[in-house]
């Protein structure tokens, strides 16, 4: 499968918790996004990488975010002291034009 | 504030008719828009996209329909099949999908029925 993949698919874990989550993009894409999803909401963009350079990072919801891309192969997004409202599917995208995006399955955190 | 809408939180079609799906936006800088698709449990899948310049883009069963003046695009599925039955996202872009990522809708819940 050469699609983008994304570990874990599941996070189960306790308010105060850190937790990372991994992404493995398309092998040729140079551009990696992540988002995040809530319920009835569409993507949420949070922060971008071109190769090993992460060129937005405004948007991550707090300093609690934080986003790696080493070597510009896969990346990591980690949340810091997990609070409830911080449950919501973690989306990961690739692409190399930057235009259409390709989105791995998501991980699911749940925060108790 | 939404830049992106989508208003009809659900739409139902019949099997082999046409299904419509719309969507507005409010920031003229967008230049690209994109269609995704998405089932429960799976990621967005990308559908069709359209430029900025253009007004119209078809692949397939599906056509993408852009009119900048009203700010308004829709996506036709044509005939609409079971398979289509998922939640439909509009997304839109700056700067050809650049620093700013992508903006996406609310979603619309396409039901295919038999």
């Amino acid at each position: 499968d050469t699609g983008v993949s994304q570990n874990p698919r599941h996070k189960i874990t306790k308010r105060g918790q850190n937790v990372t989550f991994r992404c493995d993009p398309i092998s040729e894409h140079n551009r990696l996004y992540w988002y995040r999803q809530t319920l009835g909401q569409g993507p949420e963009f949070l922060t971008y990488f071109q190769n090993e350079a992460q060129l937005e990072k405004s948007r991550l919801l707090s300093d609690r975010f934080s986003a790696e891309r080493p070597k510009g192969s896969f990346s990591t997004l980690e949340i810091q002291r997990t609070e409830q409202g911080d449950s919501a599917m973690y989306l990961c995208a690739s692409s190399f034009s930057g235009i259409e995006q390709f989105f791995g399955p998501g991980t699911r955190l749940t925060v108790l | 504030d939404q830049q992106v809408k989508q208003n009809s939180p659900s739409l139902s079609v019949q099997e082999g008719r046409i299904s419509i799906l719309n969507c507005d936006y409010t920031n003229s800088m967008f230049d690209y828009f994109l269609w995704y698709k998405k089932y429960p449990a799976e990621g967005p899948t990308f559908l069709i996209s359209i430029s900025s310049i253009k007004d119209k883009n078809e692949d397939g069963r599906f056509t993408v329909f852009l009119n900048k003046s009203a700010k308004h695009l829709s996506l036709h599925i044509v005939p609409s099949q079971p398979g289509d039955s998922a939640v439909y996202f509009c997304a839109a872009s700056e700067s050809g999908g650049g620093a700013d990522g992508l903006t996406f809708g609310k979603g619309t819940h396409l039901i295919i029925q038999p």
